[in-house]
């Protein structure tokens, strides 16, 4: 069975960082592209970023204006979000997804984490 | 960056009935998704490729259209299909979604 879990959430002051993590299991991770989306409470969806198999393409959403940073590590099955210089409209439900080999949008999501930022 | 539009803000209907969500984006879109959301869970892929369902996704669901335009059509709609819809481009380098449908009960 396909899982996606992510950790590494909580509160955190404005202007600070945090590193997000997604653990893969039940597909070979490495052959994926995957994504991170977040969703601000009682908001819609917004894509964050994308990085394909090998980290050979990486794409972010342009209103993070250089602050995140996605990455992976295929022999760890993880993927991670590194966050910077956090304001209180980074406050959401940070989802992993990963990115169809058919469908080339999202197929799989995990819960979400709770990323609150506040003073 | 593709801007996609998404009408109407809520659509209140019974079950049993047709609904019919639109999509417009505002260029030409070369693959279009739509996704489901439920209170409390994360989303979950319903159709791609404008038209093609997901694995396991009823045939009561369906999509239509191409370039700028984009319909999805749940024919008869069940209880647990009230929820928020949202439709996304994934044809560029920057997947962006539309703001969601909700779908609730009348």
């Amino acid at each position: 069975e396909v899982q996606l879990v992510e950790s590494g959430g909580g509160l955190v002051q404005p202007g600070g960082s945090l590193r997000l993590s997604c653990a893969a299991s039940g597909f070979s991770f490495s052959s994926y592209s995957m994504n991170w989306v977040r969703q601000a409470p009682g908001k819609g969806l917004e894509w964050v970023s994308y990085i394909s198999t090998r980290s050979v393409n990486i794409y972010y959403a342009d209103s993070l204006k250089g602050r995140f940073t996605i990455s992976r590590d295929d022999a760890k099955n993880s993927l991670y979000l590194q966050m910077n210089s956090l304001t209180d409209e980074d406050t959401a439900l940070y989802y992993c997804a990963r990115t169809g080999y058919s469908s080339g949008c999202f197929d799989r999501w995990g819960q979400g984490i709770l990323v609150t930022v506040s003073s | 960056e593709i801007v996609l539009t998404q009408s109407p803000g809520t659509l209140s209907l019974s079950p049993g009935e047709r609904a019919t969500l639109s999509c417009r984006a505002s260029q030409s879109v070369s693959s279009l998704a739509w996704y489901q959301q439920k209170p409390g869970q994360a989303p979950r892929l319903l159709i791609y490729g404008a038209s093609r369902r997901a694995t396991g996704i009823p045939d009561r669901f369906s999509g239509s259209g191409s370039g700028t335009d984009f319909t999805l059509t749940i024919s008869r709609l069940e209880p647990e299909d009230f929820a928020v819809y949202y439709c996304q481009q994934y044809g560029s380098s920057r997947f962006t979604f539309g703001p969601g449908t909700k779908v609730d009960i009348k």
